[in-house]
């Protein structure tokens, strides 16, 4: 039972351009959810995140968007740089599950130059 | 300040064996948090450690086990290994009662079966 589904293995996209990762979740006691990222050889590392009581958080170039009717949430990148190259994880939580994350397959991303 | 570390880095073990991997977590933290992930998969919550005692399981069988000792570090023991047990071991530690972005996670062990 999948509560956190990344549905894009991955996604190619061109330097200084948008990325958009996107992240589905089934489970409506989910009430904070996280982006982290990973580099091959290293664990994930917390990019942003966002509680259930709001829509959006942006930090620098990130942002995250996030639909509660629709148990949906974004993570956009704006401009993409080659750095931004590697495997993003949506991740959810609930106060409920104490310090448990549930995470999405993940997303490569590759940013081109 | 030290970061999460884990050991060893690197793993292989035949099918039946026993193992046992080991993670040092995060100055100040007293949680920590185990996670397998599978090639092609995001990690999947194993068990978490808080004072010592199991706080919390996810889908996992008994044989997978773990400890933590008096200064926070922990360990995980896997007993008679499955070739499906092979993927990487991420570690995590926090803070008990802490906001969930301030788990941080270790490099990993990746663990071969064969």
């Amino acid at each position: 039972d999948q509560q956190v589904k990344q549905n894009s293995p991955s996604l190619s996209v061109q330097e200084g351009r948008i990325s958009i990762l996107n992240c589905d979740y089934t489970n409506s006691m989910f009430d904070y959810f996280l982006w982290y990222k990973k580099y091959p050889a290293e664990g994930p590392t917390f990019l942003i995140s966002i509680s259930s009581i709001k829509d959006k958080n942006e930090d620098g170039r990130f942002t995250v968007f996030l639909n509660k009717s629709a148990k949906h949430l974004s993570l956009h990148i704006v401009p993409s740089q080659p750095g931004d190259s590697a495997v993003y994880f949506c991740a959810a939580g609930a106060k409920e599950y104490g310090n448990k994350l549930v995470f999405g397959a993940g997303t490569i991303l590759r940013v081109k130059s | 300040e030290t970061g999460v570390t884990q050991s060893p880095t690197h793993l292989i073990k035949t099918r039946g064996q026993q193992v046992t991997l080991r993670c040092s977590s995060q100055s100040g933290h007293n949680t920590v948090s185990w996670y397998q992930q599978a090639l092609g998969q995001g990690p999947q919550f194993i068990f978490q450690y808080y004072r010592e005692e199991e706080n919390g399981r996810g889908n996992f069988p008994p044989r997978f086990s773990g400890l933590q000792f008096p200064n926070y570090s922990s360990e995980l023991n896997v007993n008679a290994l499955e070739l499906d047990d092979s993927a990487l071991y991420l570690c995590a530690s926090s803070t008990r009662g802490a906001l969930l972005n301030e788990q941080f996670f270790g490099p990993g062990t990746r663990l071969t079966v064969l």
